[in-house]
C-alpha cells in the first residue's frame, strides 16, 4: 500500500528523443506526486510535480501524465539532451504527524537515464 | 551558504565508532528529514522533525541518533554501526511546520554524506 513502483530501472536514449518513465502506487490517500531528478554527487532535486486532480502538468520539455483511475503517473523528456542524464525518481506523498503539519515522501527505485549524443 | 548543507561528505568509520552527521538548512524552513539512500532501493525516511519536535521515526535501530536543536540544523548521531549502514544520508527541509494542512509542501535535499561502515 505504501510503495512506489518505478520502471524502467536504466533507460537509453538517443539525443532528441522522448524519454519516458512510469510510476504506479496503490495508495489513494496520496495527494501530491513529485519528480526528482538527481545527478552524481548531488542530492535529489524537484523537476516537477502534480496533484490528483489535474491529469497533465508540462514545463518546458518536461511533462508529468497522470491517470487516477489507473493509480499511474509519468514523466516525459521531450527532446532529451545529454545533459538530462541523471537518476530519476517518482515519488507520492500524503499529509503526515499532528494535523498534515509535515508530509512523508516515498520514493520509486530509481532510473537511471543516459542520453546518447 | 545556500540551500541545504550537508558535513562531511565523506566518512569512513569503524563498527566501534561514534560519529555524527551535520545538517543546516538556510531556507527559513520548519521541517527537517533524514533520509537512507542505497544502491538499487527506494529513499528510506528515517526521521521528521518539524519545529524541533520528532513527528516521525521510522522504526530506526537505535544506533542511529537523531537531534535537532533548532529549525536550521539537524544532526545525526552514529554509534555501533553495522557494514550495511554503508550508504548516503539525505537531509532535507520544507517549509510545511504548522497546521496548515495541504500538500505541494516541497522537500530540499543536500548533497549528502557518503557514509562506509569497515
Amino acid at each position: 500500500q505504501q510503495q512506489v513502483k518505478q520502471s524502467p530501472q536504466s533507460l537509453i536514449v538517443q539525443k532528441g528523443g522522448i524519454s519516458i518513465i512510469n510510476c504506479a502506487y496503490e495508495n489513494t490517500a496520496f495527494d501530491y506526486f513529485p519528480w526528482y531528478q538527481q545527478f552524481p554527487g548531488k542530492g535529489p532535486a524537484l523537476l516537477i510535480a502534480i496533484r490528483p486532480d489535474v491529469s497533465e502538468k508540462k514545463e518546458g520539455r518536461f511533462t508529468i501524465s497522470f491517470n487516477k483511475s489507473a493509480k499511474q503517473f509519468s514523466l516525459h523528456i521531450m527532446d532529451s539532451q545529454p545533459g538530462d542524464s541523471a537518476t530519476y525518481f517518482c515519488a507520492a506523498s500524503k499529509p503526515a504527524g499532528i494535523g498534515g503539519a509535515t508530509n512523508k515522501l516515498i520514493f520509486g527505485t530509481g532510473t537511471l537515464l543516459a542520453v546518447q549524443p | 551558504e545556500t540551500g541545504v548543507t550537508q558535513t562531511p561528505r565523506h566518512l569512513v568509520m569503524g563498527m566501534t565508532n561514534k560519529k555524527s552527521l551535520k545538517c543546516e538548512q538556510h531556507l527559513g524552513h520548519n521541517a527537517m528529514y533524514w533520509y537512507k539512500q542505497s544502491a538499487k532501493k527506494p529513499l528510506e525516511l528515517m526521521f521528521v522533525y518539524n519545529f524541533k519536535e520528532q513527528t516521525e521515526n521510522n522504526s530506526v535501530p537505535s544506533r542511529f541518533s537523531p537531534e535537532c536543536p533548532n529549525s536550521s540544523h539537524l544532526f545525526l548521531h552514529l554509534h555501533t554501526l553495522q557494514p550495511e549502514d554503508s550508504a548516503l544520508y539525505l537531509c532535507a527541509s520544507s517549509r510545511r511546520g504548522g497546521f496548515a494542512g495541504g500538500y505541494g509542501d516541497t522537500q530540499y535535499f543536500g548533497p549528502g554524506t557518503r557514509l562506509t561502515v569497515l
